[in-house]
């Protein structure tokens, strides 16, 4: 069962600009997760959003969450060639974490 | 430093064989996770455990099995049932309940020949 779903796909930014990415998600949830995964390696968790915030930042990540339209985006700002990887972002159903097919990020130089 | 160990790094197996993954955590976890990831896809749940000698099915454990015996191991075996087992497959862990962050392994990509 696939509960969140990022857009776009895949992404391709000059390093310096900033990239969004979005997730939609299906149902209520506890928190929303976002990761990287880096290829071929494991993924990395990025930041945790709570239902009831709006809004964190952590360095140059900002995730927003809008439960109302059940969607969130990750933006990337001044983009560097190590962000490139893939994104996933994840929602909690029961005791599981779901998770989106992800956003592969390019960082051109 | 503490972390999660997975080995091998590649695995190779012929048909009809059973092959088991290992999983090692020294975060002091009490929650373990399989996941399988397929190209451009997103991670499926195969088996989780929340304590020691206890685990549930996630989504697609036909074909799996797992153990939790110590705390810090959760090897999974993917037996000959399995029909596709052509995998790159994670191991994760979380501090109590799976709403919390997990932790990741490198990661096993198994290939079927």
């Amino acid at each position: 069962s696939q509960q969140g779903e990022e857009d776009p796909q895949a992404l391709s930014i000059q390093e310096g600009e900033n990239a969004t990415m979005n997730c939609s998600y299906k149902t209520s949830i506890n928190n929303l997760q976002w990761y990287r995964q880096n290829s071929g390696r494991g993924l990395v968790h990025l930041i945790l959003i709570r239902s009831n915030e709006r809004e964190k930042h952590s360095g140059r990540l900002r995730v927003t969450l809008d439960t109302s339209k059940k969607s969130s985006s990750l933006l990337i700002t001044a983009s560097r060639a190590a962000d490139t990887a893939s994104y996933f972002c994840a929602t909690v159903a029961g005791y599981q974490l779901i998770w989106g097919a992800g956003t592969k990020l390019i960082i051109k130089p | 430093d503490g972390g999660i160990t997975q080995s091998p790094k590649y695995l190779f197996r012929k048909e009809g064989q059973n092959v088991t993954l290992s999983c090692e955590q020294n975060l002091n976890h009490d929650a373990m996770y399989w996941y399988r990831q397929d190209p451009g896809q997103g991670l499926r749940l195969i088996y989780y455990s929340q304590i020691v000698n206890d685990f549930q099915k996630g989504d697609i454990a036909e074909g799996y099995s797992v153990s939790r015996e110590k705390k810090e191991s959760f090897p999974l075996t993917v037996t000959s049932a399995q029909k596709n087992p052509t995998a790159f497959y994670l191991c994760a862990s979380s501090k109590g309940a799976s709403y919390n962050e997990q932790f990741f392994g490198p990661g096993t990509r198994l290939t079927v020949l």
